[in-house]
């Protein structure tokens, strides 16, 4: 059974830039959750994509936007950077049966997002 | 909006002994599930709660949901250096879990 995979692991963007990130899901999983976690803060939820649809937003700008491809993988694009973007950004996968279940996640090993 | 506060942000705990760190939701919860992330790693799911006043162990890690699905605490006994790391608990409602800003653990030899 395959883990989480993100790429990439690190990347340095210059503010105003555009990124993707990427998330490969375990095995087995449906539902994909991305989150943002700042240098000694806990995670923050963006949002969940839920067989392909988003299913759930935090607090975060319309530049953040995502998608889920029929394989359950997905990607996080961030439009027009701001040095406060820089944080480590993390991939949960999880298992849902019905649309209001509690999840339990397995984490990727997140991307590193430096905003110069 | 739900959220989650955890105390204490810092615990330096001498080898061997006990500690314990609290969880407190503004919300009440479906459940709760605490995670455990190593220093430069990224969050290891520990253990889900679910029912009020539930008790889970796991080796020398006692975890427990309030009566009120509002609050929860893990409880390490006889501390270890592989210890070590930030424990995060998440409130679940619905689609998401809110993480707390956690506790970091360290460990005196």
């Amino acid at each position: 059974e395959t883990g989480v995979t993100q790429s990439p692991t690190h990347l340095i963007k210059t503010r105003g830039q555009q990124v993707t990130l990427r998330c490969s899901s375990q095995s087995g999983h449906n539902t994909v959750s991305w989150y943002q976690q700042a240098l000694g803060q806990g995670p923050q939820f963006i949002f969940q994509y839920y067989r392909e649809e988003e299913n759930g937003r935090g607090n975060f700008p319309p530049r953040f936007s995502g998608l889920q491809f029929p394989n359950y993988s997905s990607e996080l694009n961030v439009n027009a950077l701001e040095l406060d973007d820089s944080a480590l950004y993390l991939c949960a996968s999880s298992f849902r049966a019905s649309s209001s279940q509690a999840l339990r996640y397995t984490f990727g090993s997140g991307t590193r997002l430096t905003v110069v | 909006g739900q959220q989650v506060m955890q105390i204490p942000q810092y615990q330096h705990v001498q080898e061997g002994e006990d500690f314990t760190t609290y969880c407190n939701s503004s919300t009440t919860l479906s459940n709760i599930q605490w995670y455990k992330q190593r220093p430069g790693g990224h969050p290891v799911f520990l253990i889900q709660l679910v029912k009020s006043g539930e008790v889970k162990k796991q080796k020398r890690l006692t975890f427990q949901f309030g009566e009120a699905k509002k609050n929860s605490s893990l409880h390490i006994t006889a501390t270890q250096t592989t210890d070590v790391g930030t424990y995060f608990c998440a409130g679940g409602n619905d689609y998401k879990l809110s993480f707390g800003a956690g506790t970091t653990v360290t460990v005196r030899a």
